[in-house]
């Protein structure tokens, strides 16, 4: 089946420093590319939607200067955090299209924590 | 907007026990509806959809209908495993899943025990 993975899976970081997570469809191209956040207890929020070499679209209220999302390939997106703060810790999700149009397939998710 | 809500968890169950997650949804026009399961340590994977009102999605002895007249789309399955043990998510989309943005609900935990 259709493999999305996530690097890092956790990370820790002080606040002010930025820090890029990565996407990766493994085993297919991923023409679309979702990222979501999921905070405690929450639904997951898509953040924003990247199709591969093209800007991303966010969602309202989603800071484009803040989560920039890099969709240079086929197999791989990157959203950035700039400027990290503690209010940014959250659990960063992406799922990736291509393989088989009508599905998402979503990778295990980072975990950020700002301190 | 379009919103889904799902029954707060957490959800026990012995083993064989019959399984009911109940799920909402908001929406303008004629949205797909999916469930996703997410197995600890592991990303989201697709359990079963429906993309028009009366249909039923199964898979793994896991249905849902869609009901258009209640905005519904309940999880139900007849005899729970251990292995059923994960987190379900509801999900909307107003395409089919892939290339248009999920609305999630958020979540049940189900733990099934021997």
């Amino acid at each position: 089946g259709a493999v999305v993975s996530q690097h890092p899976s956790r990370v820790i970081c002080k606040s002010g420093t930025s820090v890029k997570i990565e996407c990766r469809s493994l085993d297919f191209q991923a023409t679309t590319m979702f990222w979501y956040r999921q905070f405690p207890k929450q639904s997951l929020m898509l953040m924003a939607t990247s199709n591969e070499g093209s800007k991303a679209t966010y969602e309202q209220g989603v800071e484009k200067d803040k989560f920039l999302i890099n969709h240079a390939s086929l197999t791989l997106s990157t959203l950035t955090v700039t400027s990290a703060h503690p209010e940014d810790s959250s659990f960063y999700i992406c799922s990736a299209t291509g393989l088989v149009p009508d599905t998402q397939y979503f990778g295990p998710g980072t975990r950020l924590t700002v301190l | 907007g379009d919103s889904v809500t799902q029954m707060e968890g957490p959800v026990t169950l012995s083993e064989e026990a019959f399984l009911t997650i109940n799920c909402t949804y908001t929406a303008t026009g004629y949205p797909s509806l999916f469930w996703y399961v997410q197995y600890p340590g592991e990303g989201l994977q697709l359990l079963l959809k429906a993309t028009k009102a009366d249909d039923k999605g199964s898979n793994k002895g896991f249905e849902a209908t869609y009901r258009k007249e209640t905005t519904s789309f309940h999880l139900e399955k007849g005899s729970v495993q251990v292995s059923d043990s994960a987190v379900y998510f509801c999900a909307l989309s107003q395409g089919q899943g892939g290339s248009e943005k999920l609305v999630f609900g958020k979540g049940t935990k189900l733990t099934v025990n021997p």
